[in-house]
């Protein structure tokens, strides 16, 4: 069965950019019948959607984070990825890779990661 | 963006007790709403999606309903394993959003 796995540094200092990576496994990213999301989690602000990527490398950002997010697909390692610039303490969450179908009445993340804690400290 | 408002915030139930969660959003989303369970340390797991259809492998005691504005999550008999956090979540347009949670306690 398909699975995500979320990898990165638990710690960034402020005003730096945070990277995260989803890996793909039991299935492929490069199936065109999925969207690829990363969705945060923070006791402020509770379950908050970043953003998704296609395979084809056609992405969706929340207005409130676009101008800091870029999401990216690296097919050949059945990855996406996640970068957020200019973090703040407020960036501080526990950040999840899911998946979403295309199918717009399947448009409900059926799969999740494990979830990565990122703190943003000096 | 859609606003999700659940309600209520946290309750207080007996194992067998019938619960009902009520999820609201701010315009029409028709039946585009689904629920996930949350529990400690763990990632959302999906529950219900377009309002009333249960994901494979979600027990039948698990109910939805609604369309429109206003929805419900229903547990016909509360088990142990039930306590969590429930959301509902929007996928009528984007930004996708969720509810701020209904934390389900004994």
């Amino acid at each position: 069965q398909v699975q995500l796995h979320e990898s990165g540094p638990g710690l960034v200092r402020p005003s730096e950019t945070l990277s995260l990576t989803c890996t793909v496994s039991g299935g492929s990213v490069s199936k065109s019948d999925y969207y690829w999301n990363w969705i945060r989690q923070s006791p402020g602000k509770g379950l908050e959607w970043i953003g998704n990527i296609f395979y084809s490398g056609a992405t969706n950002y929340n207005p409130s984070l676009k101008s800091r997010v870029t999401i990216s697909v690296d097919t050949s390692r059945n990855q996406f990825s996640l970068e957020l610039s200019s973090v703040t303490a407020a960036d501080t969450a526990v950040y999840y890779c899911a998946r979403t179908q295309v199918v717009v009445a399947a448009r409900y993340f059926d799969i999740w990661g494990q979830g990565t804690l990122v703190a943003v400290s000096s | 963006d859609i606003q999700m408002t659940q309600s209520p915030s946290s309750l207080s139930a007996s194992i067998g007790d019938r619960v009902t969660i009520t999820c609201r959003a701010s315009q029409g989303i028709r039946s585009y709403l689904n629920w996930y369970q949350q529990k400690p340390g763990k990632a959302p797991k999906l529950l219900i999606y377009a309002a009333s259809n249960l994901q494979s492998g979600v027990p039948s005691r698990f109910s939805g309903g609604g369309s429109g504005t206003d929805f419900t999550l229903t547990i016909s008999s509360l088990q142990p394993e039930d306590f969590a956090t429930y959301y509902c979540q929007q996928s009528y347009n984007a930004p996708r959003t969720f509810g701020q949670g209904t934390n389900v306690e004994i």
